[in-house]
């Protein structure tokens, strides 16, 4: 059974750029959450969706994050225009359950941004 | 707010060597306690929980076990492998309020075991 898919697995780009990130969930889990992984800041949830409405989307820096889950096997994280602080690995992780309820979070392999 | 701290690496050992990561945590409430690994270019994938206080998670040779009185929750395994090479991370999860999803991170460690 598939885990988590994201792609890029990597991605170069420069400052200014629109960049788009993919995830597609296990099938079946209705619970989506992007993270960003830094050595700075750890890791830090950006924006929780559940049966693909955003719940949670307090972690999103700035204008310039955004996230959309059009159904239950696809979500993006759009930067634009992207910064070379935004340099990053962003996970996307899925579990099933209600919003407000926990149950374990499956992570994909993550995307290596660089910003130059 | 919720936090988490677990000790920094690099840890470097050699192979049968004993481990102990340190984690301790400050939230409200019971939350619960987590501990996540993550091998090289891959995601985190969750190695042993536990939910309330005494309680002792374990999974492929590690525990840890959940102590309030020193809000500790300190992974440990007897004698580590090459294969154990790979970065921890301790997590806790808030059982109040409306965010019982959310997962609260510390930095993690890099674990590093030699033959």
């Amino acid at each position: 059974d598939a885990g988590v898919i994201q792609s890029p697995r990597h991605e170069v780009t420069e400052m200014g750029q629109e960049v788009t990130l993919r995830c597609k969930p296990i099938s079946g889990h209705n619970s989506l959450f992007w993270y960003r992984q830094t050595m700075m800041r750890g890791l830090e949830l950006l924006i929780y969706f559940n049966n693909n409405v955003p719940i949670d989307d307090s972690g999103m820096p700035e204008d310039r994050f955004s996230a959309k889950m059009p159904n239950a096997s696809f979500s993006t994280l759009k930067i634009q225009p992207s910064e070379p602080r935004d340099s990053a690995v962003y996970f996307c992780a899925s579990s099933t359950g209600t919003s407000g309820s926990y149950n374990e979070q499956f992570f994909g392999p993550g995307t290596r941004l660089t910003v130059l | 707010g919720d936090s988490v701290t677990q000790m920094e690496g690099p840890v470097t050992l050699s192979e049968e060597a004993f481990l102990t990561i340190n984690c301790t945590y400050t939230a409200t409430g019971y939350p619960s306690l987590f501990w996540y690994v993550q091998y090289p270019g891959e995601g985190l994938q969750l190695l042993l929980k536990a939910t309330k206080a005494d309680d002792k998670g374990s999974n492929k040779g590690f525990e840890a076990t959940y102590r309030k009185e020193t809000t500790s929750f300190h992974l440990e395994k007897g004698s580590v492998q090459v294969s154990d090479s790979a970065v921890y991370f301790c997590a806790l999860r808030s059982n109040s309020g409306g965010s019982n999803y959310k997962l609260t991170f510390g930095k993690g460690t890099l674990l590093t075991v030699n033959p």
